[in-house]
C-alpha cells in the first residue's frame, strides 16, 4: 500500500540558508499534518492542512511557511534558517476527521 | 488547547504485562491515538479509540474514558523490540471543518530481560 512519501530524507543547510521539505500525502487523504521533532522531544505541531487550505496552525515561526497544492502534495518552506531548526520534520496525512494519520519518514534537517 | 499527561519513562521485564496511562483535557475531542516510536524513526499507529471503552489489537489493547480524559495502552507479553517511545495524541475538532492532533511528550519503555 502507498504510504506518506517525504523528500529529502536528510538535508544539509547553513545558518540563514533556506529550505524546502515536501510531503505526498496517502492517495485520497485529504489532510496534511507537519510536525517538527527535535531530539529526546515529543513531535511539535506546526500546521496542517484539509483540502488544499490552511486547517490549524501550531507552533510555527513566522521564518516558516507552507502549502498544499493542487494534487494534495504539500510543502513546508523555510527561510533564515538557525541552529535551532536542527530537527527531525514529519509530514502525516489522514481522512479529515476519520481513523487515523500516517507519518512519512521524515526528513532530518541539520543546520550548521 | 491541549494538555497531555503521559509518564516519561518506565521499565518492565520480557514477557510481563505494562500498562501506560494517559490523561487529557480537551475540548472538541475527536479520538485519541497511540503510537510507537523507534529513536529517529516515524511514529507508527497502534491504535485508536473514540468511543469508551477497550479496543484489542493482538498484544496491544487500548482504553478510553471521555468522561475522566483518561487512557492507557496495554502491552502483553512483552518483547524486546517493545523498547521505544509510546506517543498519546488527541485529535481536537476546533469547528470550521479544522482538526488538530497533538502528541503527548511520549513514553520511553524500557524492556529488559
Amino acid at each position: 500500500a502507498a504510504g506518506v512519501i517525504q523528500s529529502p530524507r536528510h538535508l544539509i543547510k547553513e545558518k540563514r540558508e533556506t529550505a524546502t521539505l515536501k510531503c505526498y500525502p496517502i492517495p485520497r487523504h485529504d489532510t496534511v499534518y507537519w510536525y517538527q521533532q527535535g531530539p529526546g522531544q515529543d513531535p511539535q505541531f506546526l500546521i496542517s492542512f484539509y483540502e488544499k487550505m490552511q486547517s490549524d496552525k501550531g507552533s510555527i515561526p513566522d521564518r516558516f511557511s507552507a502549502q498544499q497544492f493542487s494534487d494534495y502534495h504539500s510543502e513546508l518552506n523555510m527561510s533564515s534558517l538557525e541552529l535551532g531548526d536542527s530537527a527531525l520534520y514529519f509530514c502525516a496525512s489522514s481522512v479529515r476527521g476519520l481513523g487515523e494519520a500516517f507519518f512519512g519518514q521524515g526528513t532530518r534537517l541539520t543546520v550548521v | 488547547g491541549q494538555n497531555i499527561d503521559q509518564p516519561t519513562e518506565m521499565t518492565a521485564t520480557e514477557g510481563a504485562i505494562v500498562q501506560i496511562n494517559c490523561t487529557y483535557q480537551t475540548s472538541g475531542f475527536n479520538g485519541l491515538f497511540w503510537y510507537q516510536q523507534h529513536a529517529g524513526e516515524a511514529p507508527t499507529f497502534l491504535s485508536y479509540n473514540v468511543l469508551d471503552g477497550l479496543e484489542e489489537k493482538g498484544r496491544f489493547s487500548s482504553f478510553l474514558s471521555r468522561s475522566k480524559g483518561y487512557s492507557y495502552l496495554l502491552l502483553k507479553e512483552l518483547q524486546m523490540k517493545d523498547s521505544a517511545s509510546y506517543l498519546c495524541a488527541v485529535r481536537e475538532y476546533s469547528g470550521a471543518g479544522s482538526y488538530q492532533l497533538t502528541f503527548g511528550k511520549g513514553t520511553k519503555l524500557s524492556v529488559i530481560p
